[in-house]
């Protein structure tokens, strides 16, 4: 069982640029999450989704987008890249409520 | 916004010897959870507190739910090498179904042999 999977594992990119992180999840889980971990501040929840078609704004949604066309893919659209967005993104998923989160290994992402 | 505040940041200890990390909050949570995580990978999940003043308990690790679900704590009883790595605590409402969690800024522990 892969569980959650996430690439890139590592990705520089250059101000304004753009990317996509990916997420994919094998388990059949509703549940979705985007967060971003900085150095000393914990996780914080950017995005996520309950279900194919439905997302919503977490804690630090600000130059972020999502969609979920499918229960399994849960992409992170990054428009105009800047340096406040250097930091490591893990993508999350459970099943329901208190069910406990499975996180993928995270995306390293560099703004220069 | 509830907010979570970890306490030691870092520790660094030598193996055999006993210490606690503790998590707390002005906010009242339904629930608690304790994930490790180890450089590279994500956080995994050790253990939910539900109820206040629960305890409970994984090999060597005890943790305790305060009695007003504002705080908890992780004790390790006699630390090994292997327990070495970022301990966060979280906690959040359930919107929709979905745990809109909050972390704690994690706590980096080093047992040293």
């Amino acid at each position: 069982n892969a569980g959650v999977t996430q690439t890139p594992k590592f990705r520089i990119l250059k101000i304004g640029q753009s990317m996509t992180l990916q997420c994919t999840q094998d388990m059949n889980h509703n549940y979705m999450y985007w967060y971003r971990q900085d150095p000393g501040m914990g996780l914080k929840l950017i995005y996520y989704s309950v279900g194919a078609g439905i997302t919503d704004k977490g804690e630090v949604p600000n130059g972020y987008n999502v969609s979920r066309s499918t229960t399994e893919d849960f992409p992170l659209r990054l428009e105009l890249a800047a340096p406040s967005q250097t930091s490591v993104y893990f993508c999350a998923s459970n099943t329901a409520r208190t069910a406990p989160l499975h996180f993928g290994n995270g995306t390293r992402l560099t703004v220069t | 916004t509830q907010l979570l505040e970890q306490s030691p940041q870092f520790l660094s200890i030598q193996e055999g010897e006993n210490l606690t990390v503790y998590c707390n909050s002005s906010s009242v949570f339904s629930s608690l959870q304790w994930y490790r995580q180890e450089p590279g990978e994500g956080p995994v999940l050790l253990v939910t507190v539900v109820t206040g003043g629960e305890v409970k308990k994984l090999k060597r690790l005890t943790f305790q739910f305060g009695d007003a679900r504002k705080d908890s704590s992780l004790h390790i009883t006699a630390a090994q090498p292997g327990d070495t790595g970022l301990y966060l605590c979280a906690g959040g409402p359930v919107i929709q179904g979905a745990q809109k969690l909050v972390f704690g800024q994690g706590t980096r522990l080093t047992i040293n042999p």
